[in-house]
């Protein structure tokens, strides 16, 4: 059963750093991985998706990487500002068709 | 265009109530889901839908059902709530075969006593 796990749980950093949050699963046979964000009572957006076949994804400040063969998924964020404070989930696809697994998530505070 | 939207926002009921949440996208796309998102838990599928007139279970599907009638709706009922129900729920849509992005609706929190 595939299994995906978000650490730290919560990260908070000053406005300005870079940050990296991490994503990692046990099945390294996935599909496809896809980043989202959710804002506190609010439903998730996504970020970015990364197909099986790809190292990286790009989007503004966000930087998405997938490492299938260690079963690891990285979402830069450069320059962060207090707006990018929400909690940040992944997601892995097995196969084409089948059902999302998510992360718990990371919750991300930038502190102006 | 108003994406992935979902009624109602807030809902009390009592134990062995019924009721339906209502999810509606615009984009004219063929999946749509039904997740619960628990603190512990994250997110976990409860049906899906790959079509107009079909449904499927997912991950936690006991003690729900769904309907797909519409290509644009897709119904959430409780038939007999239970404390365990209570939770958010998000709908979500993606384009044809699953395989994009999803787009979630803002969610409905539940709340059964």
């Amino acid at each position: 059963k595939q299994e995906v796990t978000q650490i730290p749980a919560a990260l908070s950093v000053p406005e300005g750093e870079n940050l990296v949050l991490n994503c990692s699963f046990t099945d390294s046979a996935i599909y496809n991985l896809q980043w989202f964000r959710q804002d506190p009572g609010k439903g998730l957006t996504s970020l970015l998706l990364i197909q099986s076949s790809q190292r990286e994804q790009t989007s503004g400040r966000l930087n998405a990487s997938l490492d299938k063969s260690s079963g690891r998924s990285t979402l830069y964020i450069a320059a962060s500002q207090p707006g990018d404070s929400a909690t940040y989930l992944c997601a892995v696809r097995a196969t084409s068709g089948s059902r999302l697994t998510f992360g718990e998530g990371t919750q991300l505070t930038v502190n102006p | 265009n108003a994406g992935v939207t979902q009624t109602p926002k807030f809902r009390v009921l009592k134990t062995g109530q019924s009721m339906t949440l209502l999810c509606a996208q615009d984009m004219n796309h063929e999946y749509m889901y039904w997740y619960r998102q628990d603190p512990g838990m994250g997110l976990r599928l409860i049906h899906y839908s790959v079509g107009e007139g079909t449904t499927a279970k997912g991950e936690v599907p006991d003690g729900y059902n769904v309907s797909r009638l519409k290509k644009q709706n897709f119904l959430l009922g409780l038939e007999s709530a239970a404390p365990s129900q209570t939770s958010v729920y998000f709908c979500a849509s993606s384009p044809d075969r699953g395989n994009y992005e999803q787009y979630f609706g803002p969610g409905t929190r539940l709340t059964v006593t």
